[in-house]
């Protein structure tokens, strides 16, 4: 039974380029996360969605970046005209309950972000 | 909304002494986690605490939850160099749909 598994582990892009991140979830998990982790700072929390529905985006900026967990394949975060602000590990996470009772998250390893 | 701050933000020790990670919270807590992140890796869970005063302990790691479930706390015994890396506390809130974490606290061990 694999992890949640993210693509790709390292992504580079030019400012103004557009970046797509993947992430699998576990198995049966139809709750997904993501999160933020910029260099020298803690997890900051994006967004949270079950299949083809968004339920919180409160940390999500409010422009260029977008999520998406369709019925079929994995969840997206995409993001537009990437700036060098941009550049940041993302983590995904994933569970197969939602937020009442014991809220386990399995993480994957992160795609790393770097905007020249 | 809810916060959770740590300390130390970093901690070096030598190997085979004990350490203390402290997470405060500013509102109560429902759910604590702990986690820990390899550098340049994803997050392991570590343990969950729900009630107050609860303790749970796994191999030389031992975490607490204090009575009026606002703050929390990692001790390690006797640490190894496989301890290294920055321990992360999340929580989640009352009638909230997401973790929220601390800073975390970057931990080396040396020889």
């Amino acid at each position: 039974n694999a992890g949640v598994m993210q693509n790709p582990r390292h992504l580079v892009r030019r400012r103004g380029q557009e970046a797509r991140l993947r992430c699998s979830p576990v198995k049966g998990h139809s709750h997904v996360y993501w999160y933020r982790q910029l260099p020298e700072e803690g997890l900051k929390f994006m967004v949270y969605l079950q299949k083809e529905n968004i339920i919180d985006e409160s940390g999500m900026p409010k422009e260029r970046f977008s999520a998406e967990f369709p019925k079929e394949g994995p969840s997206i975060l995409r993001i537009q005209q990437v700036v060098r602000g941009d550049s940041a590990a993302y983590f995904c996470a994933s569970s197969p309950t939602g937020p009442s009772g014991a809220n386990v998250l399995t993480f994957g390893a992160g795609s790393r972000l770097t905007v020249l | 909304s809810q916060e959770l701050e740590q300390s130390p933000q970093s901690l070096i020790v030598q190997e085979g002494k004990n350490l203390t990670i402290n997470c405060t919270s500013s509102k109560t807590l429902y759910g604590l986690y702990w986690y820990k992140q390899k550098y340049g890796e994803g997050l392991i869970f570590l343990m969950m605490l729900q009630k107050g005063g609860e303790e749970k302990s796994h191999e030389k790691i031992t975490a607490k939850l204090d009575e009026k479930k606002q703050q929390s706390s990692l001790h390690i015994t006797a640490s190894q160099p496989s301890h290294a890396g920055i321990y992360l506390c999340g929580a989640d809130g009352y009638n909230t749909d997401k973790l929220i974490f601390g800073t975390g606290t970057r931990l080396q061990v040396f020889p």
